[in-house]
């Protein structure tokens, strides 16, 4: 069955960067975009962006153009999204999810649990 | 960038009984949209695509209907592991976007 297992939580200093990752299992990763997707309490689910691990093209929400660079290892069925300069804005739940293609765009199909970072001095 | 109205935003209900969650979108997506659910320590899941199909899984006491720019969730006969928050997404134009969601609890 299809999984994906994000990384532990993060407690970072502002200024700084982190990396989280996404191990999927239970399909062919390279044939699948992997998508990730932000939410902070009060505001909702924001779309950051996809990679597609069969040849690494990515495509990110405009927003979060130089905040979030995504990456996959195809050896290893991971994907990650490193989030940079970190400010308190950025403290949120980091979802990964398995985009599904269909007529205009993706919607997502399988959801990782979701990866809290926390940006705290 | 498309937004996305759901409403409300807490509905409480008792089991057994039908709700309908609503979602508009500020412009036209045709039937680009899909349903999550979300519950505590749990992957969210998704529930419905292209406004009305129903995902493999998806017990038949949830629909879909809309096209266009508005939609609605129904669940009918509600049972207890429906409480839960419920969000669209729009996949018609980049970025993709959320609705704000529902938190549907029991009366």
């Amino acid at each position: 069955q299809v999984q994906l297992q994000q990384s532990g939580a993060e407690l970072v200093k502002p200024g700084s960067s982190v990396k989280i990752s996404c191990k999927a299992s239970g399909y062919t990763f390279t044939s699948y975009d992997m998508h990730w997707i932000k939410q902070q309490p009060g505001n909702g689910l924001e779309w950051i962006g996809w990679i597609y691990p069969g040849n690494g093209n990515t495509k990110y929400n405009q927003k979060f153009n130089g905040k979030a660079t995504l990456t996959a290892d195809k050896s290893s069925s991971t994907a990650y999204m490193q989030l940079s300069s970190l400010t308190s804005e950025d403290s949120a739940v980091y979802f990964c999810a398995r985009g599904y293609y269909s007529s205009r765009g993706w919607y997502f199909d399988f959801w990782g649990p979701g990866t809290m970072v926390t940006v705290s001095s | 960038d498309v937004q996305m109205t759901q409403s409300p935003s807490y509905l409480a209900a008792s089991p057994g009984e039908s709700v309908s969650i609503s979602c508009k979108a500020s412009k036209s997506i045709s039937n680009n949209l899909a349903w999550y659910q979300e519950k505590p320590g749990k992957a969210n899941k998704l529930l419905i695509h292209s406004g009305s199909t129903l995902q493999s899984g998806t017990p038949s006491r949830f629909s879909g209907s809309g096209s266009g720019t508005d939609f609605t969730l129904t669940i009918r006969s509600l049972e207890f592991e429906d409480f839960a928050v419920y969000y669209c997404q729009q996949y018609n134009e980049y970025p993709l976007t959320f609705g704000s969601g529902t938190k549907l609890e029991i009366k």
